[in-house]
């Protein structure tokens, strides 16, 4: 299987600030990397597909990058409702597999 | 739009069986195979499988063969998860989501499961 690590495992942050969570894969799976973020006790939320499109509805402040192995998410301009777990997965090869998580966190 | 929604909480003794349900609608059920989630309590997200809903032929992780399930009514537009011989460690949150190539496109509302003696 292949194995997602994401980093940093949690994140604190203010309201404005620019933040970034990586993604690295044991191996290369091209550009099929998605984002998804869950807030407290809700289901997961699709935010980005192959690497950088972002899903519909999703606001410009998010961004996705990188190819391969290593990837990333940014959000800019940080808003009150962009707080919470943001997961990593790959879907190149079967079973399609997370990454352990980034918690943001308020500061 | 697109919605899944699916039942409500359980709480279940070792041992015992429990069924969920997701309702789909907004789309074509048979259109697009169905995602099972596992998330446990404080934990991070765990594929158990999926459905392909046109030929109802389920895949398996490797976790997840044996006491798992997952079936189909297509008529009603509904997945199911079924786990027997429940244990603590089923103990979890289990969401249903939509495949979109490979990725889960939209989510249920998730349903808890709780097993204890």
């Amino acid at each position: 299987d292949i194995q997602m690590t994401q980093s940093p495992a949690s994140l604190s942050a203010s309201v404005g600030e620019t933040v970034t969570i990586t993604c690295r894969a044991s191996e290369n799976i091209y550009s099929y990397l998605a984002w998804y973020q869950q807030k407290q006790g809700k289901s997961p939320q699709f935010l980005v597909y192959n690497v950088k499109t972002l899903a519909e509805g999703v606001p410009s402040r998010f961004s996705g990058s990188g190819s391969d192995t290593q990837f990333s998410l940014k959000i800019n301009s940080l808003q009150p409702e962009d707080f919470g777990s943001y997961y990593c997965q790959q879907h190149y090869g079967t079973p399609p597999t997370f990454g352990g998580g980034t918690k943001l966190e308020i500061k | 739009q697109i919605q899944l929604v699916q039942s409500g909480p359980e709480l279940k003794k070792p041992g015992e069986t429990v069924k969920i349900s997701c309702k789909a609608s907004g789309y074509t059920f048979t259109d697009y195979s169905m995602h099972w989630v596992k998330q446990a309590p404080g934990k991070g997200l765990k594929w158990m499988g999926w459905i392909n809903t046109e030929t109802g032929e389920p895949t398996y992780a490797d976790d997840f063969k044996g006491r798992f399930a997952f079936s189909l009514e297509t008529s009603a537009s509904t997945a199911s998860l079924q786990i027997n011989n429940l244990k603590n460690e089923d103990t979890a949150t289990y969401f249903c989501a939509r495949n979109d190539y490979g990725t889960m496109d939209s989510w249920g509302q998730g349903t808890s499961v709780t097993v204890s003696s």
